[in-house]
């Protein structure tokens, strides 16, 4: 079965630091990689997919994720955090259409990021 | 926002009452998904449906049913709500997008209290 991995549960920044928050998956076949970005009272939205090619990603407001296949991870990196990327990061992974696949994603338990102004 | 409501946003029910939650779709995606989010779980599937009548079990569907009549609208019943299905529930749609690869967007959240 497969399952996503967050270390991070909760990361305290001061603005202008970076951030890099983990992500490890258990799945030995083709994965289709997210992130999803939660912020305070709202619904997730998609920060960023890797579905294939480049590994290296990158989403909106700044972020960036690496998928790295030999370590099952999907690490998501900003180079400069701001007060308003406050919020509870998820980490997800599904795979691909097919074979009765029906696109569910299996989520990490979530990273809260609180950024200090 | 993939056309994507929820009803209500908002509710408080005792123990023991039945709960039905409603998701609405405006584009005529196939597949819908029911999730619940609870603090260091994550988001955690409960029923998904791949199509008018076709719906199958998550990994936490006990004490939940589902039906979806139409494309447009994916059911979620608490066939008696207990205080441990306090929580947030959140409706989600698949799109699928080139080489086969699903993208999937979420309706607001419904917050559940049961007392």
């Amino acid at each position: 079965a497969q399952s996503v991995s967050q270390h991070n549960h909760h990361v305290i920044l001061s603005e202008a630091a970076s951030l890099e928050l983990g992500c490890n998956y258990s799945y030995g076949g083709t994965v289709n990689l997210f992130w999803y970005v939660q912020y305070p009272g709202q619904h997730l939205q998609l920060l960023l997919k890797y579905f294939s090619g480049d590994p290296l990603v990158k989403g909106i407001k700044g972020f960036e994720a690496e998928f790295i296949k030999s370590k099952f991870s999907f690490n998501l990196r900003k180079p400069s955090v701001q007060w308003s990327d406050t919020a509870e990061y998820f980490c997800a992974v599904n795979v691909p259409y097919g074979s009765g696949n029906t696109g569910k994603l299996i989520f990490g338990q979530g990273t809260t990021l609180q950024v200090k102004p | 926002d993939a056309g994507i409501t929820q009803s209500p946003r908002h509710k408080v029910t005792e123990t023991g009452t039945p709960v039905t939650l409603r998701c609405h779709q405006t584009e005529n995606h196939r597949y819908m998904y029911w999730y619940r989010q609870d603090p260091g779980h994550g988001l955690r599937l409960i029923h998904y449906s791949y199509g008018v009548k076709d719906t199958d079990k998550g990994e936490v569907s006990d004490g939940y049913s589902v039906s979806r009549s139409k494309t447009e609208d994916f059911l979620l019943t608490l066939e008696s709500a207990t205080s441990s299905q306090t929580s947030v529930y959140f409706c989600a749609i698949s799109e699928i997008r080139d080489r086969g690869t699903y993208e999937q967007y979420f309706g607001p959240g419904t917050r559940l209290t049961v007392t």
